[in-house]
């Protein structure tokens, strides 16, 4: 039990477009999800924290704008990269957490982006 | 607010051989600690978890860890490496009521064999 998925696994697309990245729980309801970034040979850096229904909180640093959330059911969550440029090219993890599992979050198995 | 400390950037040990990583952790709270592994371009496995219930905790592929609170530690052991134990491994905590996670800067585990 407890699985997350990510889709799409990898992708890759030109500078200046919007990629979109979706991931879901697929056997439990997600109240909270949370959206990483890892860079090559780094740890992960937590980007923002969505609750299903109502709007994501961003970690300093992380343009809203930019990496837009969205959460619209207990078990999607989706992240748009807008306007992409080559140095937003990462790995990028969402995990997801269910209130009657603990706190312990799940992890996707991660979307590698790759802006030209 | 919370932080952990990954001693060791990088862990090498044959195969067969007992493997240590070890973890400081600060938190003003009571914590819960994890260790995750990662295997290239894959995302994160809980190995295991400690949420103040026993202090040394069993996790899956025979690692264990050990919270002891009087060192701020929490070590991820395994008494046998195995070739496809080479990952890297990040410990992680997070304080009571707060589920944002801090982690490790990690530990990239060798295994030769």
């Amino acid at each position: 039990g407890a699985v997350v998925s990510q889709h799409p696994s990898r992708v890759i697309c030109k500078s200046g477009t919007s990629v979109k990245i979706e991931c879901r729980s697929l056997d439990f309801q997600a109240t909270t999800m949370f959206w990483y970034r890892q860079f090559p040979k780094q740890s992960l850096m937590l980007m923002a924290t969505s609750n299903e229904g109502s709007k994501a909180t961003y970690e300093q640093g992380v343009e809203k704008d930019k990496f837009l959330i969205n959460h619209a059911s207990l078990t999607l969550s989706t992240l748009t990269v807008t306007s992409a440029h080559p140095e937003d090219s990462s790995f990028y993890i969402c995990s997801a957490r269910a209130g009657d599992l603990g706190e312990t979050q799940y992890f996707g198995p991660g979307t590698r982006l790759l802006v030209l | 607010a919370q932080s952990v400390t990954q001693l060791d950037s990088h862990v090498s040990v044959s195969e067969g051989t007992p493997v240590l990583l070890r973890c400081n952790y600060s938190s003003s709270y009571s914590p819960s600690l994890f260790w995750y592994v990662q295997h290239p371009n894959k995302g994160l496995q809980l190995l295991l978890k400690y949420t103040s219930a026993a202090t040394l905790v069993k996790g899956i592929n025979g690692f264990e860890a050990e919270f002891k609170k009087s060192e701020t530690s929490f070590h991820l052991t395994k008494p046998s490496a195995h070739m496809s134990d080479a990952a890297e491994y990040f410990c992680v905590v997070s304080a009571f009521n707060d589920y944002k996670l801090s982690f490790g800067a990690g530990t990239t585990v060798t295994v030769r064999a």
